[in-house]
């Protein structure tokens, strides 16, 4: 069974500070896996996807990183801002399981100004 | 468009009533999702579909708890009756294709339910 693992649980940074997001999953036979966002009270939005044939997407400030043989991925967010602040949640699927989307339990990011 | 859209987006209901969830997933979407999210469990899959079709309903957490997909842009999911641990968010989400698409999965904004 796929465990999807997200380190650190809560993070607390100064503003413009660089900082990475750690996941980490326990079966390397994946699609693809993708980072969401999640405001409180909110829904979940999706930023980066990556297939399992790529090792990395970038959307603005944002890098996400694959190595699917170690079974990791990093979530890079450059020059943090208080609006980043938010959980932030991984999420793989599986090759051998359905369509189901295993989800990590987030890390909750706090960008101080 | 206008994403995947859920309704209602809070509902509060007593313990022993019916609860309807509705989602309308993404024009052209073929596979839609029903998950709950709790801070104890995190978020966890309850039934997927495929073409209206259910796929994999084995997380859904017992009998009292159904979903249906009518047509390609209606879903629902029902808890009858309804108790206080069913209090969550639930959200409903679309992907296209087995492998989510260019885009992964679509996710709704959700509907927090509390049942009293």
């Amino acid at each position: 069974k796929q465990e999807v693992t997200q380190i650190p649980a809560a993070l607390s940074v100064p503003e413009g500070e660089n900082l990475v997001l750690n996941c980490s999953f326990t079966d390397s036979a994946i699609y693809n896996l993708q980072w969401f966002r999640q405001d409180p009270g909110k829904g979940l939005t999706s930023l980066l996807l990556i297939q399992s044939s790529q090792r990395e997407q970038t959307s603005g400030r944002l890098n996400a990183s694959l190595d699917k043989s170690s079974g990791r991925s990093t979530l890079y967010i450059a020059a943090s801002q208080p609006g980043d602040s938010a959980t932030y949640l991984c999420a793989v699927r599986p090759l051998n399981a359905g369509n189901m989307l295993t989800f990590g339990g987030g890390t909750r990011l706090m960008v101080k100004p | 468009d206008a994403g995947v859209i859920q309704s209602p987006r809070h509902e509060v209901t007593e313990m022993g009533q019916e609860v309807t969830l509705r989602c309308k997933p993404i024009s052209g979407h073929d596979y839609l999702f029903w998950y709950r999210q709790t801070m104890m469990r995190g978020l966890e899959l309850l039934i997927y579909f495929n073409n209206n079709v259910p796929i994999d309903d084995s997380g859904m957490p017992e009998d009292r708890f159904s979903a249906k997909m009518p047509n390609a842009s209606f879903s629902t999911l029902k808890i009858q009756p309804s108790e206080p641990r069913d209090s969550a968010v639930y959200f409903c989400a679309s992907s296209l294709g087995s492998s989510g698409g260019p885009h992964g999965y679509t996710f709704g904004s959700g509907t927090r339910l509390t049942v009293v």
